[in-house]
């Protein structure tokens, strides 16, 4: 079947530790986004790929990084800098460049706690 | 930049009853598509309906319709009979389509509805 799938779904790390969230999809879909949810909050976006060797940043794209290697992977790595990394991490994905007019399709998420 | 608005934390609304979340928008792309998505209390992420910047008519998918008022940049949905089912967190997001920000969608905080019944 045809979808996005993030893993771990629940991740736990100690402070200092760079934390990395895998984001695989097989919807041959150019663009790729990382989300951040915090509790009963909408969702803001880390970074964002619409093709292959490249990606940019998003509205909170501090403590974060990215890679994008392969047009089916999106890694997102949290890195120590990230001062309150406890959340709810989506990864999502949507249709071909330039056809922006097709919905995202989402993981099921990642949740982060620092320990 | 963008920017989307949901005034609404909250919202009930009794069953079969038609319910409006509301979404407010700001954009300098004349290019933009205007996407709703619900996400249950499971925190799965599903889409609801899509309106494009330059569609003439208002989109609809089965009970849910979207209100789309391109002068006053709202793009509110519209829930009709609501059920049970559709007690959830619903989502309002934009994606510009040119410019240096092509491709980028932005959520709003969203709206908790629930259907009493």
């Amino acid at each position: 079947d045809g979808g996005i799938t993030q893993s771990p779904k629940y991740l736990f790390r100690k402070e200092g530790q760079n934390v990395t969230l895998s984001c695989e999809q097989n919807l041959n879909h150019d663009a790729m986004y990382w989300y951040r949810q915090d509790p009963g909050q909408g969702l803001r976006l880390i970074y964002y790929s619409q093709i292959v060797n490249d990606f940019q940043k998003g509205d909170i794209a501090e403590g974060y990084s990215v890679s994008r290697e392969k047009k089916e992977s999106f890694p997102l790595t949290v890195t120590s800098a990230q001062k309150n990394p406890t959340a709810f991490y989506l990864c999502a994905s949507s249709g071909r460049t330039g056809m922006w007019n097709t919905e995202a399709f989402f993981g099921q998420g990642t949740r982060l706690t620092v320990v | 930049a963008q920017k989307i608005t949901q005034t609404q934390p909250g919202m009930f609304v009794q069953e079969k009853e038609a319910v409006t979340l509301d979404c407010t928008y700001d954009t300098s792309d004349p290019s933009y598509g205007l996407f709703w998505y619900k996400q249950p209390s499971s925190g799965e992420m599903i889409f609801l309906i899509y309106q494009g910047s330059y569609d003439q008519q208002n989109a609809t998918e089965g009970r849910y319709s979207l209100n789309f008022q391109k002068a006053r940049k709202s793009a509110n949905l519209v829930i009709s009979a609501s059920q049970l089912g559709d007690s959830a967190m619903y989502f309002c997001a934009m994606r510009e389509f040119e410019g240096t920000n092509a491709g980028k969608s932005t959520f709003g905080d969203g709206t908790t509805l629930t259907v009493k019944p």
